[in-house]
């Protein structure tokens, strides 16, 4: 149990486009789903909480209106990479926290390598 | 506020050796502690957990145990093996606060 998948896994756009990336618990209802970008050979920065139902909380730096987020259903969480350029490449990973027996973990999809030409 | 620090890689080891990956954790609060792994071009798979003091958590024959008096929770595996080669990561979270803090990550390669 406890599954989240990520779409699309590799995705390579032109400076300027928009990328919508997916993320979906499988098996359990998400109350809060968290965005993460990982650079190469670094940890994980927390990028922004979302809430089902209600405004993304973000962490100090993001820009909320270049990183938006959508958490429509307890199942469903969206990140709109909006107007994309080269230094937005990264890989991007969204985690899910459940109600019930889930609480208190996080569950990780496998990522999305986002590549900006 | 809260931290995670873990030992600085990367660590090579011979298959079958004994592996310690250290992490320390800021005591604030009352955290629960993981170790995720990370597999080459993959997301973050939890490895164990542990929610109180004195918890071991155990998974895959890796072990770390939640140690108060010392702010530790080092990962430990009695014999690695090739398949083992990967990023861990140590983390806390707070009760009250979903936020998880990583630490900076170990690269383990295991030679045959």
């Amino acid at each position: 149990g406890a599954v989240v998948s990520q779409h699309p896994s590799r995705v390579i756009c032109k400076s300027g486009t928009s990328v919508k990336i997916e993320c979906r618990s499988l098996d359990f209802q998400a109350t809060t789903m968290f965005w993460y970008r990982q650079f190469p050979k670094k940890s994980l920065m927390l990028m922004a909480t979302s809430n089902e139902g209600s405004k993304a909380t973000y962490e100090q730096g993001v820009e909320k209106d270049k990183f938006l987020i959508n958490h429509a259903s307890l199942t469903l969480s969206t990140l709109t990479v909006t107007s994309a350029h080269p230094e937005d490449s990264s890989f991007y990973i969204c985690s899910a926290r459940g109600v019930d027996r889930y609480t208190d973990t996080q569950y990780f999809g496998p990522g999305t390598r986002l590549t900006v030409l | 506020g809260n931290s995670v620090t873990q030992m600085e890689g990367p660590v090579t080891l011979s298959e079958e050796a004994f592996l310690t990956i250290n992490c320390t954790y800021t005591a604030t609060g009352y955290p629960s502690l993981f170790w995720y792994v990370q597999y080459p071009g993959e997301g973050l798979q939890l490895l164990l957990k542990a929610t109180k003091a004195d918890d071991k958590g155990s998974n895959k024959g890796f072990e770390a145990t939640y140690r108060k008096e010392t702010t530790s929770f080092h990962l430990e595996k009695g014999s690695v093996q090739v398949s083992d080669s990967a990023v861990y990561f140590c983390a806390r979270s707070s009760r009250g606060n979903e936020k998880l803090t990583f630490g900076t990550g170990t690269r383990l390669t295991i030679i045959p």
